[in-house]
């Protein structure tokens, strides 16, 4: 049984630029979360879709935007790309009905030069 | 605004012997917290999850304890083995449906 899959595992952006990540979530969990991590730091809450619609949203601008499919996948789009956006993006998924932790994928390292 | 603390700096523990991570919060009544084990370039691992009403919990040679007065959760690895060495950390969520907000972790060091 797969886990979280994320893609792509690394990626190098110029400043200004937009970028796409995917997440795939755990077989049978709806809910998916994004998150951000910066070196040395714990991760930081992006937003957080069920049922297709964002339903929580973190202290993030609204440069960050995402979307949720209706086989559960989703998507962290970014524009207009800064140095600070550099970090390792997390996606988190879970059944929304059961409270337990979240199954973290291992994360695109996003390099912004 | 809601604040999670971690022990700040590494612990280093000697192998065979407990080591034991804080989590400290700050205005949040959260309704359960999580602890999760996180390796170099990996997402993280989820580990326990302890609820407000419970004050301990068991896993193999883990324990976790959960203060919500003075808000505060312990969480202890016994018999510490070179493979225990990690980033912890602990996270809070305040529902069932809600998100989860992560301190900044604690790096555990275990030496032979």
């Amino acid at each position: 049984d797969a886990g979280v899959t994320q893609s792509p595992t690394h990626l190098i952006k110029t400043r200004g630029q937009q970028v796409t990540l995917r997440c795939s979530p755990k077989s049978g969990h709806d809910t998916v979360s994004w998150y951000q991590q910066a070196l040395g730091q714990g991760p930081q809450f992006i937003f957080q879709y069920y049922e297709e619609e964002e339903r929580q949203r973190g202290n993030f601008p609204d440069r960050f935007s995402g979307h949720q499919f209706p086989n559960y996948s989703s998507e962290l789009n970014v524009n207009a790309l800064l140095l600070g956006d550099s970090a390792l993006y997390l996606c988190a998924s879970r059944r929304r009905t059961v409270n337990y932790g979240y199954t973290f994928g291992s994360g695109t390292r996003l390099t912004v030069v | 605004s809601q604040k999670i603390e971690q022990n700040s700096e590494a612990l280093n523990i000697q192998e065979g012997k407990t080591a034991t991570l804080t989590c400290n919060y700050t205005n949040y009544s959260p309704a359960y917290l999580q602890w999760y084990r996180q390796d170099p370039g990996r997402g993280p691992v989820f580990l326990l999850l302890i609820r407000e009403n419970e004050k301990e919990k068991r896993k193999e040679r883990l324990k976790v304890t959960f203060d919500t007065t003075l808000k505060q959760s312990l969480f202890h690895i016994t018999a510490s083995q070179p493979a225990d060495s990690a980033t912890y950390l602990c996270a809070l969520g305040d529902s069932s449906a809600s998100k989860i907000i992560f301190g900044s972790g604690t790096r555990l060091s275990i030496r032979p």
